[in-house]
């Protein structure tokens, strides 16, 4: 089983549309997490991290789910600009370990 | 600021050859990662520096794959001998712990191309 899993989509979505991703993981003591984009043939660029409590940038927010062991991203007003592939990482300090998930391609149309 | 510099970008060789790749992390920064990104495998972290020290090599895929920090501000990555199935976009990214949020900032990435 993978440490990160991630739907790899694509999701298509017309402008202004509201998406959403999950990203879940396998190991109950993972400490961090973060949510990067990356456009095509670039590379991963921060996004956003995730906390407990959950966090919001603009049209981005982010959220943790502990007892599921997953984290979500949450799009309002889709813009083209959007359209990327967004990783989700998750980090172990205790044990070094930094796990990318394999990303989840987003199309956003006109 | 200067970000995360990799050399080369671009890289086609044939099978059998040495392959090094190099990365100067960003200054003040004291962790580096180097990464490959393929579409079948994604992005797989290959080794682990904090303070020039190797932290983590578990996920070096075999003995043809070794990496070194001299000091703080350079890395390489090698390959020898290399293979097709080598091909791939090595990432190198740094960080700096411990100011409440482990940013990677990755550089441009070098595109292997082993024929």
């Amino acid at each position: 089983r993978k440490e990160v899993e991630q739907d790899p989509g694509p999701f298509n979505v017309p402008e202004g549309a509201t998406v959403a991703f999950n990203c879940t993981y396998s190991n109950s003591a993972s400490q961090s997490f973060f949510w990067y984009r990356q456009d095509c043939r670039k590379e991963p660029k921060l996004l956003m991290s995730v906390y407990s409590s959950g966090n919001e940038d603009g049209r981005f927010t982010a959220q943790l789910n502990r007892a599921s062991q997953y984290i979500s991203l949450l799009i309002r007003d889709s813009k083209l600009s959007d359209s990327a592939t967004y990783l989700c990482v998750v980090i172990l300090y205790n044990f070094n370990k930094f796990y990318f998930g394999s990303g989840t391609k987003l199309n956003v149309k006109p | 600021d200067a970000g995360v510099i990799q050399s080369p970008r671009h890289e086609v060789t044939e099978m059998g050859q040495e392959v090094t790749l190099r990365c100067k992390p960003i200054s003040g920064h004291n962790s580096l990662f180097w990464y490959r990104q393929t579409m079948m495998r994604g992005l797989e972290l290959l080794i682990y520096f904090n303070n020039n020290v190797p932290i983590d090599d578990s996920g070096m895929p075999e003995d043809r794959f070794s990496a070194k920090m001299p000091n703080a501000s350079f890395s390489t990555l090698k390959i020898q001998p290399s293979e097709p199935r080598d091909s791939a976009v090595y990432f190198c990214a740094s960080s700096q712990p411990g100011q409440g949020q482990d940013t990677q900032y990755f550089g441009p990435g070098t595109r292997l191309t082993v024929l």
